[in-house]
């Protein structure tokens, strides 16, 4: 069975621009959500999605947006980048939504030069 | 608010030694989930345990233990016998009630094995 699928794993992006990050999670999984990790920060929680669905969202600007397809594949945009979102990108694939154990992906590693 | 504290910055262990990882939390949930999860370099999060708030029985798989103790909120992690592939950055996380699903992780301890 495979496990989380993240892509890209490596990004490098001037500031202004735009990215896209792209999660598959684990087949049969519907609930995605996505985790940005920094060394100042930690790791902090972004958003849920759940049946196409945004559950949950945490405290970030409004930059930061994700959807989620039928397929369960989830998407995440950060528009106008910062470099303050240089970052680890983290994926979690759940079979369910709420409290059932989260499966990671490796992560996009993202840099804002 | 809810808040996960791991004191333990880094930690670095001789091989064969036990260590123990310590995660105090907060909450004014009554239901509640602890989970721990290691993040070697590759930089994944590994799954290790989950306890909801209404079960402190400690549990234990192979050389790893963790104690639950709501009176002093805490979720101690020991890992017995360390081994070289122990090392890595290990968090404690929490959710919130029931029906969430979203972790809030503590800043997290290195270990470090030295064989």
């Amino acid at each position: 069975k495979a496990g989380v699928t993240q892509t890209p794993r490596y990004l490098i992006k001037t500031r202004g621009q735009q990215v896209t990050l792209s999660c598959s999670p684990i087949s049969g999984h519907r609930s995605v959500s996505w985790y940005q990790q920094t060394p100042g920060q930690g790791l902090q929680f972004l958003f849920e999605y759940f049946s196409e669905t945004q559950r949950n969202k945490g405290n970030f600007p409004g930059r930061f947006s994700g959807r989620q397809f039928s397929n369960s594949r989830s998407e995440m945009n950060v528009s106008t980048l910062e470099l303050g979102d240089s970052a680890l990108y983290l994926c979690a694939s759940s079979l369910n939504a709420g409290n059932t154990e989260a499966f990671f992906g490796q992560g996009t590693r993202l840099t804002v030069v | 608010a809810q808040k996960v504290t791991q004191a333990q910055t880094e930690i670095s262990v001789v091989e064969k030694e036990d260590v123990t990882l310590d995660c105090v939390y907060e909450t004014r949930d009554t239901t509640y989930y602890l989970f721990w999860y290691k993040q070697p370099p590759s930089g994944e999060l590994v799954f290790l345990i989950r306890r909801n708030s209404f079960d402190e029985q400690n549990e234990i798989s192979g050389r790893y233990s963790w104690n639950f103790q709501k009176s002093t909120s805490s979720f101690n992690f020991t890992i017995t016998a360390s081994q070289v592939v122990d090392s890595a950055v290990y968090f404690c996380a929490l959710i919130r009630g029931a029906g969430a699903n979203n972790l809030f992780f503590g800043t997290g301890t290195r270990l470090t094995v030295i064989p």
